[in-house]
């Protein structure tokens, strides 16, 4: 059962312009959510993260966007940079539950 | 400060051995879980350690195993491998809270034949 979906695989956009990558959720208890990044051959690296308590929250070219009754969240990048080009993970997680359920992947790549 | 230190990098091994990954945590972290990363399968959740006890578990067969250790480091262990075992073995250090705070290694990359 997959708790946390990011149902596109891969997504290409044009440097300089907005890159947009979805997550859904299932489970009800979630209140915590994580964006990582993750390049080839090295572990993900934390991004940004939203409480439950929050929709929006930004830092620098990155905000993330909670929907709680469409049980949604989204990352924006902008403007998207080369250096972007990665795989996002989405993670979700409650207190008191010390592991973190992740999404699929969405591979984006930035196209110069 | 060193960040978190998976050793091996990479591993071959062949089906029915037993493999055992190491990971060194950021000093000071107490927190250390354990992820299996597959193609499709993003990273799921093996087990978590704080303070040499195992404070959650996932849902995979008791052939994966963990133990941490007093100074925080800590092993998986896999018994009688099978191919479908071959994956990015990930493992990630928290001062605390295991959820909110992870910091990830580069990983173990085991192929089993």
């Amino acid at each position: 059962d997959q708790q946390v979906k990011q149902n596109s695989p891969s997504l290409s956009v044009q440097e300089g312009r907005i890159s947009i990558l979805n997550c859904d959720y299932t489970n009800s208890m979630f209140d915590y959510f994580l964006w990582y990044k993750k390049y080839p051959a090295e572990g993900p690296t934390f991004l940004i993260s939203i409480s439950s308590i929050k929709d929006k929250n930004e830092d620098g070219r990155f905000t993330v966007f909670l929907n709680k009754s469409a049980k949604h969240l989204s990352l924006h990048i902008v403007p998207s940079q080369p250096g972007d080009s990665a795989v996002y993970f989405c993670a979700a997680t409650y207190f008191g539950n010390e592991k973190l359920t992740f999404g699929t992947g969405t591979r984006l790549t930035i196209i110069p | 400060k060193a960040g978190v230190t998976q050793t091996p990098r990479y591993l071959i091994k062949t089906r029915g051995q037993q493999v055992t990954l190491s990971c060194s945590p950021i000093s000071g972290h107490r927190s250390v879980s354990w992820y299996q990363q597959t193609p499709g399968q993003g990273l799921q959740f093996l087990f978590e350690y704080f303070s040499e006890t195992q404070r959650n578990k996932g849902n995979f067969p008791g052939r994966f195993s963990g133990r941490q250790f007093s100074n925080s480091r800590s092993e998986m262990n896999v018994s009688t491998l099978e191919l479908g075992d071959s994956a990015l073995y990930l493992c990630a250090s928290s001062p605390d809270r295991a959820n909110t705070e992870a910091f990830f290694g580069q990983g173990t990359r085991l192929t089993v034949v």
